[in-house]
């Protein structure tokens, strides 16, 4: 079955900088790969999603990236805020499928 | 309306009681998601429901029993539940992905689980 690495699993940055989670995947019939948002007590909230017949996608400050080749997806996050910190998953699917496979997370913390 | 809602947000048990947890979504998708997850911990996959018929259980143990009475409503019946089983049981929803981009997981806030 497909499994998902992700990491950092805690990351800090000062507001204003970059940060970057990435995230591997094992199934090569995988080819949907969303990234979550979960912010303390709320629920999983889609912030970019990316197909493989895609390279990279971007919205404002957030872009995912794929190399397909290397199963590996990236998450971008430019000119970070406050609002920013929140725990990030990344996940897997195979298309059509119905069963995301989830990475184990990453704490992001946004110092002011 | 991109909204799942999920009842009740908070729930006590004791480990001889019998509760439901109660899921609706009226964005007209026709998959239905249970999840379960720890503090700290991602979503975990418990059942799927497409068309109103179970097609995935994670090997879940039988004192969790889903139930999918309409395209609109979801529910987990909890009985004989364990300490262990305390965590946030998140339902989900989406369109049966038969076309790209439109199977986008919506997830609901979340039902609160103590069990003592």
């Amino acid at each position: 079955g497909e499994n998902v690495e992700q990491h950092p699993s805690t990351l800090s940055v000062q507001e204003g900088d970059s940060a970057v989670i990435k995230c591997t995947y094992s199934d090569s019939a995988s080819n949907y790969f969303p990234w979550y948002k979960q912010e303390l007590g709320k629920r999983p909230q889609l912030i970019i999603d990316i197909r493989s017949n895609v390279g990279e996608k971007k919205d404002q400050r957030i872009a995912v990236t794929l190399n397909k080749t290397a199963k590996h997806f990236s998450l971008h996050i430019t000119e970070t805020q406050p609002e920013d910190s929140a725990v990030y998953f990344c996940a897997a699917r195979r298309e059509y499928g119905n069963k995301l496979v989830f990475g184990a997370g990453t704490i992001l913390r946004v110092k002011s | 309306d991109t909204e799942v809602t999920q009842t009740p947000k908070h729930l006590v048990m004791g480990m001889t009681n019998k509760k439901s947890l109660k899921c609706e979504q009226h964005m007209g998708h026709r998959a239905m998601y249970w999840y379960k997850q720890k503090a700290k911990k991602p979503p975990e996959l418990m059942f799927v429901y497409s068309y109103e018929k179970l097609s995935i259980n994670e090997s879940v143990p039988s004192r969790f029993s889903p139930e999918c009475p309409n395209s609109s409503l979801l529910n987990l019946h909890l009985h004989a539940l364990q300490p262990e089983d305390s965590a946030l049981y998140l339902c989900a929803s989406s369109q049966v992905g038969r076309r790209v981009g439109t199977d986008t997981q919506y997830f609901g806030p979340g039902t609160r689980l103590t069990v003592l």
